[in-house]
């Protein structure tokens, strides 16, 4: 079964600094994916980024960045020059190749402070 | 805006009913999948139907059902509806059942109030 792991649950920070969001993963597969996904206060789940377990190159797309370590089994995502409006939910999710229904981690409350 | 569309958005009703929430995937897309958010479980995965037929199932309760129909579009009954069956309820659809994309498209979700 797969599993995934957001230990912290509220992070609050002020306008302008960074915030890097931890993701810890379980899996017995060696060909899965991983996402980030964003919960908005209306509610909606919007996709962030996607990686599969073959690339552990880390990239940069805008303010968003994301570190993916297979050694220990992490998936960090970063925010950079947090805005109010990056104040959401935001999860880490999980899915095996072969099928799309995702593992989700519980969350991570972000409030960026103006 | 991802595509999917579900309706209700928001529902209220009494414990013991039954309600019918609907989903209409992206277009073309064959697989749609149901979650369940709520505040102690987080978000679950429950059922997945792929063009017409179920193809896994998840901690959905017997209570609960689900179909998808020729039109690809799909259905979530809950009946004998329980306090604890308030949650946010997600549909997501994506073009193949599974395999390389592993990408899914989420509807705004319906919001379940049991009272």
């Amino acid at each position: 079964a797969q599993k995934v792991t957001q230990a912290q649950t509220e992070i609050s920070v002020v306008e302008k600094e960074d915030v890097t969001l931890d993701c810890v993963y379980e899996t017995r597969d060696t060909t899965y994916y991983l996402f980030w996904y964003k919960q908005p206060p209306s509610g909606e789940l919007v996709f962030l980024i996607r990686r599969n377990s073959f690339d552990e190159q880390n990239e940069i797309s805008g303010r968003y960045s994301w570190n993916f370590q297979k050694s220990t089994s992490s998936f960090n995502f970063t925010i950079t020059a947090s805005q109010v409006v990056d104040s959401a939910v935001y999860f880490c999710a999980l899915t095996i190749y072969g099928n799309n229904r995702l593992a989700f981690g519980k969350g991570n409350q972000v409030v960026v402070i103006p | 805006d991802s595509g999917v569309t579900q309706t209700p958005k928001h529902l209220i009703t009494a414990t013991g009913q039954r309600v019918t929430l609907r989903c209409s995937p992206r277009s073309g897309d064959l697989s749609v999948y149901w979650y369940q958010q709520s505040l102690d479980q987080g978000l679950q995965f429950l059922i997945q139907y792929y063009n017409g037929e179920e193809r896994a199932k998840g901690n959905i309760l017997e209570r609960f059902s689900a179909q998808q129909f020729p039109d690809l579009h799909s259905e979530l009954n809950l009946s004998s509806l329980e306090l604890g069956d308030s949650a946010l309820y997600f549909c997501a659809s994506s073009a193949v059942s599974g395999g390389a994309d592993g990408e899914l498209f989420f509807g705004e979700g319906s919001r379940l109030t049991v009272l």
